[in-house]
């Protein structure tokens, strides 16, 4: 299947400050999303991006789809605590009839 | 409350036999997708469905099966054949490709899968 490069892997950060983790492919997507993840739960959608170029905001978030259509980063401003997970990106492919891609994931850790 | 519920969210299961985690979805949505989750990877495709009573298999569909007899349900079935099944498994669901051109994956809470 498709790949997505996703980095860093893990992140060891102070509380308050910024989180920047990105995903690039060699495929053009039509949608790329943001994913949260728990332990031992499900991935929680944080944000969707539609349109190269686009930038989004949710609460401390924010993702822009890049403009090549390959790539997409997430930003996380001020952590707190609670921010603590795995992050995924997902892509959608329209030529394998909108199946979804993920990466690899990031661990961030915050350290209070 | 409109989600995706997957049941058991533990399930152990002797080597040798075959057993079904059940997911279900009151979001209308026509597509649903199994996924495996191992530590440290990202999330394998196992079958996907697009519409009721139709599937194709993903990346690693081999030794799991599926059946898609209503819309909100997708069961997937490990059988013995899959060698290595121990995992975490995800469910997720779209509105699908027939209603929208760009969507998004809803996910389940996981089945945690062991085999003892």
């Amino acid at each position: 299947g498709q790949q997505l490069n996703q980095s860093p892997q893990s992140m060891f950060i102070q509380e308050g400050e910024d989180v920047s983790m990105n995903c690039t492919s060699s495929s053009i997507f039509n949608t790329w999303l943001w994913y949260k993840q728990d332990p031992g739960e499900g991935p929680v959608l944080l944000i969707a991006l539609y349109k190269a170029g686009e930038l989004t905001s949710n609460g401390r978030l924010t993702a822009q789809f890049g403009i090549t259509r390959k790539d997409s980063f997430l930003n996380i401003s001020a952590s707190i605590p609670s921010d603590v997970g795995i992050y995924f990106c997902a892509g959608q492919l329209r030529s394998t009839g909108n199946q979804f891609y993920f990466g690899t994931g990031t661990s961030l850790t915050v350290i209070p | 409350d409109g989600g995706i519920t997957q049941s058991p969210k533990y399930l152990f299961r002797k080597e040798g036999q075959n057993v079904t985690l059940s997911c279900e979805q009151n979001l209308n949505h026509d597509a649903m997708y199994w996924y495996r989750q191992d530590p440290g990877q990202g999330l394998r495709l196992i079958y996907y469905s697009q519409i009721v009573n139709d599937f194709q298999k993903g990346d690693i569909a081999e030794g799991y099966s599926v059946s898609r007899e209503k819309k909100e349900s997708f069961p997937l079935t490990v059988t013995s054949a899959q060698k290595n099944p121990t995992a975490f498994y995800l469910c997720a669901s779209s509105i699908g490709s027939g209603k929208a051109l760009n969507t998004e994956a809803f996910f389940g809470q996981g089945t945690r899968l062991t085999v003892v």
